[in-house]
């Protein structure tokens, strides 16, 4: 069965330092794998996503994800963080429900970005 | 381009009132529909998805419905609302059944029951 962990409750980090959020995965076959926003009280905005090809996927804002086969991983990252950074990023993986297209989500990971 | 647009925002309702919940996607035909529960701000539960008018697939069987009445409208409904259904309820849209399609999601819609 397909899963994802985000094992991080919340990443600090302070404004201009490089971040990281870390998603591990479990799936059987391909990995196609996603990264989600979302500020408070608002709906998901997509990132980034993995499907194939190159490892390093280039996303939104200036992120960045860095896909690793070996260690099944998927982490999210940005060199220089900034305050506006500041919330809930989701990973995802595909899931299979009757056939059908799915997301399965992590935990979610809280991102502070400070002053 | 698509918009996803969902109403109410927020939603205070007594325990035992019926609920309804409606999302409507502009910009695209026969979009994969979804509803998702978000509670205490973290992680996401898929409740229903929907592949067509009238064709809807529960995940994971509780107090809530959902139907399809038209190709781009999708509406989450109750009888009679609990305590537990409070939440922030999420709907989100993706063009087809190719692997890998992203998943796109409205403003989300915050209920409380009292």
């Amino acid at each position: 069965a397909q899963s994802v962990a985000q094992p991080e409750d919340q990443v600090n980090v302070a404004e201009g330092n490089p971040l990281t959020v870390k998603c591990t995965y479990s799936v059987s076959g391909n990995p196609y794998l996603f990264w989600y926003v979302q500020y408070p009280n608002r709906g998901l905005q997509f990132l980034l996503k993995y499907i194939t090809g190159d490892n390093l996927v280039k996303g939104s804002y200036g992120f960045e994800a860095e896909f690793n086969k070996s260690q099944t991983s998927f982490h999210l990252k940005k060199p220089s963080a900034l305050v506006s950074d500041s919330a809930l990023y989701f990973c995802a993986v595909r899931g299979l429900s009757g056939g059908y297209n799915k997301l399965i989500f992590g935990a979610g990971t809280r991102l502070a970005v400070h002053p | 381009s698509q918009t996803i647009h969902q109403w109410p925002a927020t939603l205070v309702q007594p325990v035992g009132s019926p609920l309804s919940l409606e999302c409507t996607v502009e910009g695209t035909s026969n979009p994969n529909l979804y509803w998702y529960r978000q509670a205490a701000g973290r992680g996401l539960q898929l409740l229903f998805y929907s592949v067509g008018i009238g064709q809807i697939s529960s995940e994971v069987p509780q107090n809530l419905s959902a139907s399809r009445p038209q190709d781009r409208q999708f509406i989450l409904s109750s009888k009679k609302l609990l305590l537990s259904d409070s939440g922030f309820y999420l709907c989100a849209w993706s063009s087809g059944h190719q692997l890998g399609e992203t998943q796109y999601f409205g403003p989300g819609t915050r209920l409380l029951v009292l």
